[in-house]
């Protein structure tokens, strides 16, 4: 079936340096793509979405790129923090089912 | 401020016994999940209701049932216990206009010996 994972297992960047963790997916039906950030001890946190009708949208420090034509979807961390260590897990969902479908997730480390 | 709670957070039990996880939300949301996560295979869907008296299979339900007598609580049975049931488990919510959306718990350790 479909499933959606990731090229990285861990990550690991210096503070104040940018992280870029990608994903691959493989249901050219999914719409939404969602980033969910989980700090260890804790449950997911939701930190960023995209819809498949755009490539690209910007939050705080983060921004999530998605290429359709390669089905692949990338968070990127700008300045990262010691903060930003923890797992983070890519997930799709697609309008004829309203369950998210959650890859095996990448650790990432920041080390000062 | 509203929130979505579980209960117990750490649990030991044995092989064969009934075990049932709560999970509690304050924000309204009609829409409630149990996942399950386990090393190398991330979250996976056991459960999840749409509101209340509606439940539906997930991807690994099998020796899992939920039971949605009111819209703040969804809690999680395990009938008889096994190993492989051992595992951390998610409480989610989210609200009915916005499938994609969904609050997460703190979690359950279960270890079933």
């Amino acid at each position: 079936g479909e499933s959606v994972g990731l090229h990285l297992p861990t990550l690991s960047v210096q503070e104040g340096d940018n992280s870029i963790i990608n994903c691959a997916y493989s249901n050219s039906a999914s719409d939404y793509f969602i980033w969910y950030k989980q700090e260890s001890g804790k449950g997911p946190q939701f930190i960023i979405d995209i819809r498949s009708n755009m490539d690209k949208r910007q939050g705080q420090r983060v921004t999530v790129l998605l290429n359709k034509t390669v089905k692949h979807l990338s968070l990127q961390i700008a300045a990262t923090q010691p903060g930003d260590s923890a797992v983070y897990f890519c997930a799709e969902t697609s309008d004829n089912t309203d369950k998210l479908i959650f890859g095996t997730g990448t650790r990432l480390q920041v080390f000062p | 401020d509203a929130e979505i709670t579980q209960s117990p957070r750490h649990k030991i039990t044995e092989t064969g016994r009934q075990v049932t996880l709560a999970c509690h939300q304050t924000w309204n949301h009609n829409n409630m999940f149990w996942y399950r996560q386990d090393l190398g295979h991330g979250l996976r869907l056991i459960h999840y209701s749409y509101g209340v008296h509606d439940t539906n299979k997930g991807e690994v339900s099998d020796g899992y049932s939920v039971s949605r007598s009111n819209t703040e609580d969804l809690p999680l049975t395990l009938e008889s216990a096994a190993s492989s049931q051992t595992s951390v488990y998610f409480c989610a919510s989210g609200p009915a206009s916005s499938y994609n959306e969904q609050f997460f718990g703190p979690g359950t350790r279960l270890t079933v010996l």
